[in-house]
């Protein structure tokens, strides 16, 4: 098992380019997340499919969009990249596994970086 | 005022060592209590979760949780250099699949030979 696979692992983009970060999981998982961290503020929500064919907004969805493409993809797009996107992007995957908690399955992330 | 609190470090230790790291928190809904672990340049994993108030214990890791005091800590005993890496609170208020999950900023631990 790959577990949840980001692509790519880096990237630069000038301000007003657009690109999409790709993600997948082999774990069979019904919901799905998309995360940026930054220095000092932790991981933060950006957008969330708690199954495929639904999407939701999280803590910090503005100047991004998503497209849960199947089961297994779930894709995060910047349509006009601002310097203010510059971060490091994570997704993740959950399912419930009878335990109390729904534990989070992290990629290794995306280092997106605007200039 | 953040929901979420949580010393950015870094904490430095000498091997073999005990780690402390805490968290508080003001959302008073709060049940759940998870501790995850991110190595540099990699993403992060679940370490262990506590439910409500208590102390939890798996091998070498402790978790606490005081919610009288809005207060929840993690525990290292005999602390490696393989223990290096960012240490991140996260809570929730109920069982939540749909990633309602709140975040500290993460503390980062230094374990020097």
């Amino acid at each position: 098992n790959a577990g949840v696979t980001q692509t790519p692992k880096f990237q630069v983009l000038k301000t007003g380019q657009s690109m999409t970060l790709q993600c997948a999981q082999d774990m069979n998982h019904n919901s799905m997340y998309w995360y940026r961290q930054d220095p000092g503020m932790g991981l933060r929500l950006i957008y969330y499919s708690a199954s495929e064919g639904t999407t939701d907004k999280g803590e910090v969805p503005n100047g991004y969009n998503v497209s849960r493409l199947n089961k297994r993809e779930f894709s995060l797009r910047l349509e006009s990249a601002a310097p203010s996107q510059t971060s490091v992007y994570f997704c993740a995957s959950s399912e419930w596994s009878g335990t109390p908690v729904y534990e989070q399955y992290f990629g290794p992330g995306t280092r997106l970086t605007v200039t | 005022q953040k929901e979420v609190e949580q010393d950015p470090g870094p904490l430095s230790v000498p091997e073999g060592a005990i780690v402390s790291l805490n968290c508080t928190y003001s959302n008073s809904a709060f049940q759940y209590f998870m501790w995850y672990r991110q190595y540099s340049r990699k993403g992060p994993e679940l370490l262990m979760y506590t439910y409500s108030s208590g102390n939890k214990e798996d091998g070498r890791f402790t978790a606490q949780v005081d919610k009288s005091s809005k207060y929840i800590s993690l525990f290292i005993r005999d602390s490696q250099p393989s223990d290096s890496a960012t240490y991140l609170c996260a809570m929730s208020p109920m069982r939540s699949v749909w990633g309602k999950l709140q975040f500290g900023a993460g503390t980062q631990v230094v374990v020097t030979p």
